[in-house]
């Protein structure tokens, strides 16, 4: 049972124009949300979070958007550049925050 | 080092052999969690160290799996009698304190195939 929903695995944007990623979970008792990129043959690393307590946090370029009582959350990129190529994962922790659980990830393209 | 290393980043073994990944954490780093990531899936949580001791192992799938981390630094994941469903990249990500996983640092993973 996957707590953690990437519905989307490819997503193709135009350079300079905005990406969202969405990701759904099933866990209410989640308390912080992650979003991680990964490159081919590298490890994740992590871009953005978000507390469950509030619904917004920007970082640059990077904005995590999260709605509770939809259980949804959003990642915005603005403007896109070649470099945000990558898999992208959605991932959860509870208020332990001793295990991440991720979803199966979003490939993003930006075309030139 | 500078960052979470893992060796060998490339390993093929023969069904029924064991085998050990080793991961490096980033210096006085106590935290340290094992994931495995199978093709077009997100990593899967295995096991958490907390210092010395296994915190959470709940996500080790089956008895054939095993890892330690005597010193408190340095991990091993052992896996017996491998399987062809083993085929997997595993992950190591270490933290700087016990239970903030939401700051872990990934290594670049070892990617195992069992043939």
């Amino acid at each position: 049972d996957q707590q953690v929903k990437q519905n989307s695995p490819s997503l193709s944007v135009q350079e300079g124009r905005i990406s969202i990623l969405n990701c759904d979970y099933t866990n209410s008792m989640f308390d912080y949300f992650l979003w991680y990129k990964k490159y081919p043959a590298e490890g994740p690393t992590f871009l953005i979070s978000i507390s469950s307590i509030k619904d917004k946090n920007e970082d640059g370029r990077f904005t995590v958007f999260l709605n509770k009582s939809a259980k949804h959350l959003s990642l915005h990129i603005v403007p896109s550049q070649p470099g945000d190529s990558a898999v992208y994962f959605c991932a959860a922790t509870g208020v332990r925050a001793d295990k991440i659980i991720f979803g199966k990830g979003t490939r993003l393209h930006i075309l030139p | 080092g500078a960052g979470v290393s893992q060796t060998p980043s490339n390993k093929v073994t023969e069904k029924g052999k064991y085998v050990e990944l080793r991961c490096d954490p980033i210096s006085g780093h106590t935290a340290l969690y094992w994931y495995r990531q199978s093709l077009g899936q997100g990593p899967e949580f295995l096991i958490y160290f907390q210092g010395t001791g296994a915190a959470d192992d709940s996500g080790l799938p089956n008895d054939r799996f095993f890892a330690v981390r005597p010193e408190g630094s340095v991990s091993t994941l052992k896996i017996q009698r491998t399987e062809r469903g083993d085929s997997a990249v595993y992950l190591c990500a270490s933290s700087l304190r016990p239970n903030q996983g939401t700051e872990a640092f990934f290594g670049q993973g070892t990617r195992l195939t069992v043939v």
